[in-house]
C-alpha cells in the first residue's frame, strides 16, 4: 500500500540550480496537488491537476512549473531555485468528483542556500 | 478570496483535558470541510463534513459543521500525549482545490 510517494525526501540546492520533485500515486486518483508548507503559513497550493495532461495554477505558482504526462505521476519543477523556495513540499491526490479526502505524501524538505 | 481561519494558533493542555479547536471558512462553492492531524510528516485524514449539524465521531475525537455560520469545531476528550500534533482544517471549494488554514498546534503534557 504505497499510496502517495514523493522523491526525494531531502534536498539542498544552491541558488539558481534547478530540480524536479516527483510525486507518484497508485490509487488511480484523477486529481493531484502540490502544496508548500512554511512555518505559520499552513499549506499553500502551488499547482494542481484534474487529470492526465492538465495542470492549473494554485495560490503561489510563481517560480514553479508542473507536468502530468501520466495519470499516476505529477512533477514539480524549480527552474532557478531561490532561497524563498526553502520549504517543505507536499504532494497530495484525491479521487475527485464528489467530495473526497486528499491523501498526502511524506513531504520533501528543500533548502536553497 | 477563499480563506480558512483556525483558532487558537496553539494550545497547551494536560492529559485528561478536553479541547475544542475552531475553524471558520469562506470558501466559494463550498462542498465539504476536512480535518487532518499532522504529527511529524504527512497530514493524516480525520473527518470530512458535508452536512450541517451532523456530528462525526471517532473514538475521543468528534467534529461538527455549521453551514449557516460557516464554521466547524473539532473536540478531543480525555486528551493523551499522543494527541500532540498540528490540526489542520481545509475547505473543499468544489473547484478541485482544498483551502487550508494555518493549523492549531496542540501540545498535551503528561
Amino acid at each position: 500500500n504505497a499510496g502517495v510517494t514523493q522523491t526525494p525526501k531531502f534536498r539542498v540546492l544552491k541558488t539558481g540550480q534547478s530540480m524536479t520533485l516527483l510525486c507518484a500515486q497508485d490509487m488511480n486518483h484523477e486529481y493531484m496537488y502540490w502544496y508548500r508548507q512554511d512555518p505559520g503559513m499552513g499549506l499553500r497550493l502551488i499547482h494542481y491537476s484534474v487529470g492526465e495532461g492538465t495542470t492549473a495554477k494554485g495560490e503561489v505558482p510563481d517560480g514553479y512549473n508542473v507536468s502530468r504526462l501520466k495519470k499516476q505521476n505529477f512533477l514539480l519543477g524549480l527552474e532557478s531555485a531561490a532561497p524563498s523556495q526553502t520549504s517543505v513540499y507536499f504532494c497530495a491526490s484525491s479521487y475527485g468528483g464528489r467530495s473526497t479526502e486528499a491523501f498526502f505524501g511524506q513531504g520533501t524538505r528543500l533548502t536553497v542556500v | 478570496e477563499d480563506k480558512v481561519v483556525q483558532s487558537p494558533l496553539s494550545l497547551v493542555v494536560h492529559e485528561g483535558d478536553t479541547v475544542t479547536l475552531n475553524c471558520s471558512y469562506e470558501v466559494t462553492n463550498f462542498r465539504s470541510l476536512l480535518w487532518y492531524k499532522q504529527e511529524k510528516k504527512a497530514p493524516t485524514f480525520l473527518f470530512m463534513l458535508t452536512s450541517s449539524g451532523i456530528e462525526k465521531k471517532s473514538g475521543r475525537l468528534s467534529s461538527i459543521l455549521d453551514k449557516k455560520e460557516l464554521f466547524s469545531i473539532l473536540n478531543i476528550t480525555a486528551t493523551q500525549t499522543g494527541d500532540s500534533a498540528v490540526y489542520l482544517c481545509a475547505g473543499d471549494s468544489g473547484t478541485y482545490k482544498y483551502i487550508f488554514g494555518t493549523g492549531t498546534r496542540l501540545k498535551v503534557l503528561a
